[in-house]
């Protein structure tokens, strides 16, 4: 499975946007970045996928290299709801859907 | 949007007795659902592959005879952990691809098993 690259730790400021990085340098071209997140003692949530152009949906933005080797989720106002370990994963669609997780980072926001 | 929920939301165990865990797809049908497994300050590890109506298919290194995976309907699977040991003790999660959204996944709340 190709892997994801994160930082462990990122904080932000509430109300401020947070960029949260992931590198994917061996991406193949049937890789779909997703990104999920989990709060405190639960299951992880759905936050935002992509294939090559960049997605925006209700939760977050998704910024893709143009080369694919590295992505961007935004959240442009961070709550304190939003702290959370955010795991951005490569998804093969050929190996059945199944989701890898690597570590995440691990976004606190300071109110 | 979709939900899955997971039965119980705890239990604690002694070491050498089962334990089952199941996940519920409340409002579509899955027919295949995951299983991940998360021990404390870790990211989540998939343990198996449920299939509904065939075998599980596991990840590398997991046993299936000690985790013993059943998909007998399009909305239930079930985790059995078998002869438990407290290195067992673990936050189980399962997980099913909605079948609306191709691309996504919902998770259930996740199983904390504490083995004594």
């Amino acid at each position: 499975d190709a892997k994801t690259t994160q930082p462990n730790s990122m904080e932000s400021n509430e109300e401020e946007p947070v960029h949260l990085p992931c590198n994917h340098s061996t991406i193949s071209g049937t890789d779909y970045i997703h990104w999920y997140r989990q709060l405190p003692s639960q299951g992880p949530e759905y936050v935002i996928h992509g294939l090559t152009s960049n997605v925006n949906n209700r939760m977050a933005s998704l910024a893709i290299a143009e080369d694919r080797k590295s992505s961007t989720l935004i959240l442009h106002r961070a709550t304190l709801r939003d702290a959370a370990v955010y795991y951005c994963i490569l998804r093969d669609y050929n190996q059945g859907g199944k989701l890898i997780f690597g570590q995440g980072t691990e976004l606190s926001v300071k109110p | 949007g979709a939900v899955v929920s997971q039965h119980p939301s705890w239990v604690i165990c002694k070491s050498g007795t089962s334990v089952k865990i199941e996940c519920r797809s409340l409002d579509f049908q899955a027919t295949t659902m995951f299983w991940y497994r998360q021990f404390p300050k870790q990211s989540l590890m998939l343990m198996a592959t449920s299939n509904e109506g065939s075998k599980a298919t596991y990840e590398q290194g997991v046993e299936k005879d000690k985790f013993l995976i059943n998909h007998a309907s399009l909305t239930l699977s079930t985790l059995t952990v078998t002869s438990a040991h407290p290195e067992d003790s673990s936050f189980y999660i399962c997980s099913a691809p909605s079948a609306s959204e191709i691309d996504t996944q919902y998770f259930g709340p996740g199983t904390r098993l504490t083995v004594l």
